[in-house]
């Protein structure tokens, strides 16, 4: 079974102030990781993903195997960060038909005050 | 291109009767999933179709819950009886392969 947990429901930060949003899962096989933003009233975004390596808007996620964490991490919160933050994993399928399906975490909401 | 289209919005059924939930997916866009979000919690797989075809449906309650995909039109979730519990939001993804998913702005369900 594959599961994604995000322990904080809610984070407060300081514009300015570092901010890191957990996620840690469980997968025996090797899993592809996601972080998804979903800002007020809009739809879910896709914030990044391990395998591309990239920072979007600041923000970064090592993938972590030891650990098995993906955490959120950006140096300098900005108010336009805040927003609901889910972090999903895909399994690699492996003899299975869950082919795309993504698991959730419950997600943080991320409020940045000025 | 609109991106993945989902109406309505907000549905406010009582209970007992049936909701239809629609999920147009994007041009080119053969795969739709389905998830719903329940107050207080993350996002549930519910169900991933391709054109015509039910690949994945381990999410889905076993009673009450169906979803198409036809050939034209849009992809249909549909909820009979609804109960209380059913309340949430459901949003519906689509992608031209399986991978790279684009979500729609959802369906919010209310069961008075």
């Amino acid at each position: 079974a594959q599961r994604v947990t995000q322990p904080e429901k809610l984070l407060s930060v300081f514009k300015g102030a570092p901010v890191e949003l957990k996620c840690n899962y469980s997968y025996s096989g090797s899993p592809e990781l996601f972080w998804y933003v979903q800002y007020s009233r809009q739809r879910l975004q896709l914030l990044l993903r391990h395998i591309s390596r990239e920072s979007i808007k600041g923000f970064t996620a090592d993938l972590n195997k030891g650990e098995t964490s993906f955490h959120l991490k950006k140096p300098f919160a900005q108010e336009e960060d805040s927003a609901m933050y889910y972090c999903a994993l895909r399994g690699d399928n492996a003899g299975g038909t869950s082919y795309g399906k993504l698991t959730f975490g419950q997600g943080t909401i991320l409020t940045v005050h000025p | 291109n609109a991106g993945v289209m989902q109406n309505p919005r907000h549905l406010v059924r009582r209970r007992g009767q049936e909701a239809r939930l629609r999920c147009s997916p994007m041009k080119g866009h053969s795969h739709v999933y389905w998830y719903r979000q329940l107050p207080e919690e993350g996002l549930k797989f519910m169900v991933y179709l391709q054109k015509e075809n039910i690949i994945d449906e381990s999410g889905m309650p076993k009673e009450r819950f169906s979803a198409e995909f036809p050939k034209e039109g849009p992809s249909i979730l549909r909820i009979q009886q609804v109960v209380r519990g059913d309340s949430a939001a459901y949003f519906c993804a689509s992608s031209p392969t399986g991978y790279g998913y684009t979500f729609g702005s959802g369906t919010r369900l209310t069961v008075v």
